[in-house]
């Protein structure tokens, strides 16, 4: 039973390109979630996500992020024209459904490495 | 003011000391509390998790304690080995929120030989 796939694990991009993260949760996780985490800093939440629908996105910068779970294929995190304080770990992470107890226990991957030139 | 505070930031021991972590939270009420390990360039993995009703709860080496009338947890870690090295997050889940849990910012261990 694979565990939450991330990829790229590292991307380099240049000041004003898009970056492209891509998440497969694990079997039988209907529920993901994308977390920053800064050089020395704790992970901070950016969005949760269900199958085809954005649950809670209070953690997203209100321009150039964006972030997509279709109905097929992996979630998606997308940013925009990068800048260099966009640089950190992105890591994802995936839960099942426990119903009234909130998230399950979250199962990360090891996380895309994005550098900003 | 974070709303889940631990301490110390970071610490230093020796291979098979003993260490206590400490987490001080202010959620309430909450759902659950859990803690996470994180090594060095990988992703959080779940240590334990405590509801509310829970005093202690052991998973080898490790054991996670709870006072919810003073609001703190602990993570006591024995025979400490070089492998324990890494970030210890305490992360609270608030009751009837379902969505947002609330991350401390870690204590970075380092276990030296």
């Amino acid at each position: 039973n694979a565990g939450v796939m991330q990829n790229p694990r590292h991307l380099v991009r240049r000041r004003g390109q898009e970056a492209r993260l891509r998440c497969s949760p694990m079997k039988g996780h209907s529920h993901v979630y994308w977390y920053r985490q800064l050089p020395e800093e704790g992970l901070k939440f950016m969005v949760y996500l269900q199958k085809e629908n954005i649950i809670d996105e209070s953690g997203m910068p209100k321009e150039r992020f964006s972030a997509e779970f279709p109905k097929e294929g992996p979630s998606i995190l997308r940013i925009q024209q990068v800048v260099r304080g966009d640089s950190a770990a992105y890591f994802c992470a995936s839960s099942p459904l426990y119903p009234g107890e909130g998230p399950g226990e979250l199962f990360f991957g090891e996380g895309s490495r994005l550098t900003v030139l | 003011k974070n709303q889940v505070e631990q301490s110390p930031q970071s610490l230093i021991i020796l291979e098979g000391k003993n260490c206590t972590l400490q987490c001080n939270y202010t959620v309430s009420p909450f759902s659950n509390l859990r803690w996470y390990k994180q090594d060095t360039g990988r992703g959080p993995v779940s240590l334990t998790i405590m509801t509310f009703s829970e005093n202690t709860k052991s998973n080898g080496r490790y054991t996670a304690t709870l006072d919810a009338d003073t609001k703190q947890s602990s993570l006591h870690i024995t025979a400490s080995q070089l492998s324990d090295s890494a970030s210890y997050i305490c992360v609270v889940t608030p009751a009837g929120n379902n969505r947002k849990l609330i991350w401390g910012l870690g204590t970075s261990l380092a276990v030296n030989p």
